[in-house]
């Protein structure tokens, strides 16, 4: 089976762009979860979908902005782009939006922004 | 901010148990404990959970304290390839509120050693 998939790999920008990732989660699951991790910590929390709805929101920008698919992939917006935003976006798939169900992640995304 | 506790560096060597410790003091009655690792360049992997009694599965066993402010990870047999970032996460599991979100703190790397 497929695990979640992400894309694009590796991603350079400069500052004041704007990006597009991507998320594919796991067939069956109904449930996208976005993090950042810069590098040396640990992963934040941006966003969680789960039918197409948001269902939460972590302590980041209006910049950020995120959106579910009638098919349940996901995308993550970040807009006029700082050196900051440098880092390692994750995507997490699940079954349900709460519960013991447990999160897959995916690869992830390396943007640099110069 | 996390909610746990982990030492910042171990190492151990192959073929011997490692065991990790996370101290939860301020935990909630209904809380879980969650390990996940992170190993080097991909998106973390979920390890076991657990309420209040000891849990095993086919990865590691997790001892939790019976006042459940502290646990530990215990990888029985560590190989080369358990080199890796271990995180000790506490959420509640259930209930419509909970958006799912894992907070993760920086984690103990665990570096096993030939």
């Amino acid at each position: 089976d497929a695990g979640v998939t992400q894309s694009p790999t590796h991603l350079i920008k400069t500052r004041g762009q704007h990006v597009t990732l991507r998320c594919s989660p796991i067939s069956g699951h109904k449930s996208v979860s976005w993090y950042q991790q810069v590098l040396g910590q640990g992963p934040q929390f941006i966003f969680q979908y789960y039918e197409k709805e948001e269902r939460g929101r972590g302590n980041f920008p209006d910049r950020f902005s995120a959106r579910q698919f009638p098919n349940y992939s996901s995308e993550l917006n970040v807009n006029a782009l700082l050196l900051g935003d440098s880092a390692l976006y994750l995507c997490a798939s699940s079954q349900w939006s709460s519960g013991f169900n447990e999160q897959f992640f995916g690869p992830g995304t390396r943007l640099t922004v110069l | 901010d996390a909610k746990t506790t982990q030492p910042t560096s171990m190492d151990c060597a192959e073929g011997r148990a490692a065991n990790l410790p996370c101290n939860h003091s301020t935990i909630s009655g209904n809380e879980y404990v969650y390990w996940y690792r992170q190993i080097h360049s991909q998106g973390p992997q979920y390890i076991i959970h657990g309420l209040k009694n000891n849990e095993t599965n086919e990865m590691a066993s997790l001892i939790i304290t019976e006042d459940r402010k502290s646990s530990t990870l215990i990888l029985p047999h560590a190989t080369l390839r358990d080199t890796a970032v271990y995180y000790c996460i506490v959420r509640v599991a259930g209930g419509s509120s909970n958006t799912g979100k894992l907070i993760f703190g920086q984690g103990t790397t665990l570096q096993v050693k030939p």
